[in-house]
């Protein structure tokens, strides 16, 4: 089965709104990263993310890491906000590869 | 600023043809990998090279190689495309293959007719 779930699978909400995205992993995790990606497909690393809780601008990640699960939070989300959130893992089973979620689809209203 | 550099972005080609993609890196990083995006967005390794060390996800098909000429160049060959190829394929690059952050570069996608 999928190692990596994220929810919802799309999400759409007013500018402004604050944005909530949950990644669930079904094995350990040595390290956890959320990416971007835009509509144009190209894909930057947000935040590096392996336990706690971590900032970044409008971005916060809280991983909790017993219950194999983490979120990020996009406040006072704006319309360049827009494109594909994907969660990836290394999982501790040796392999030291990411293992990707199929990511939730945001989408702004202006 | 994109440091991982990716060519060509956009390739159509007929099936049974040979395709590569090159992709270069300037982050003095020792580890570059592909990834293959299907139409459903879910991003699946396919190779990782680091320090000469070839690591090759077994459900790759044989058609498809790496090659490296030093470790800022791993470009991917495909020799002979096949309908389900049609996809975008990622590079990336990290410091070392300890699970540090990757950098992808923006895709190259695949379009088999």
């Amino acid at each position: 089965g999928q190692q990596v779930q994220q929810s919802p699978a799309s999400l759409v909400l007013q500018e402004g709104e604050n944005a909530e995205l949950q990644c669930n992993f079904s094995s350990t995790a040595t390290q956890l990263q959320w990416f971007y990606q835009s509509p144009g497909g190209s894909l930057v690393s947000l935040l590096s993310n392996p336990s706690g809780t971590k900032h970044t601008g409008r971005l916060t990640s809280t991983t909790v890491t017993k219950e194999r699960r983490s979120s990020l939070h996009i406040s006072s989300s704006q319309t360049t906000d827009s494109g594909t959130y994907l969660c990836a893992i290394v999982p501790g089973t040796g392999s030291n590869r990411l293992t990707f979620g199929k990511g939730t689809k945001f989408s702004l209203i202006p | 600023e994109t440091a991982v550099f990716q060519t060509p972005n956009y390739h159509v080609t007929q099936v049974g043809n040979e395709v590569s993609f090159n992709c270069k890196q300037t982050l003095g990083h020792d580890t570059m990998y592909w990834y293959k995006q299907d139409s459903k967005k879910l991003l699946k390794i396919m190779f990782s090279y680091n320090n000469k060390q070839l690591i090759v996800n077994e459900t790759v098909p044989r058609r498809f190689s790496p090659q490296s000429s030093d470790k800022a160049h791993l470009n991917l060959r495909i020799k002979s495309v096949e309908p389900e190829d049609s996809a975008v394929y990622l590079c990336a690059s990290s410091r070392d293959n300890s699970g540090n952050t990757l950098y992808f570069g923006e895709g190259s996608r695949l379009i088999v007719v």
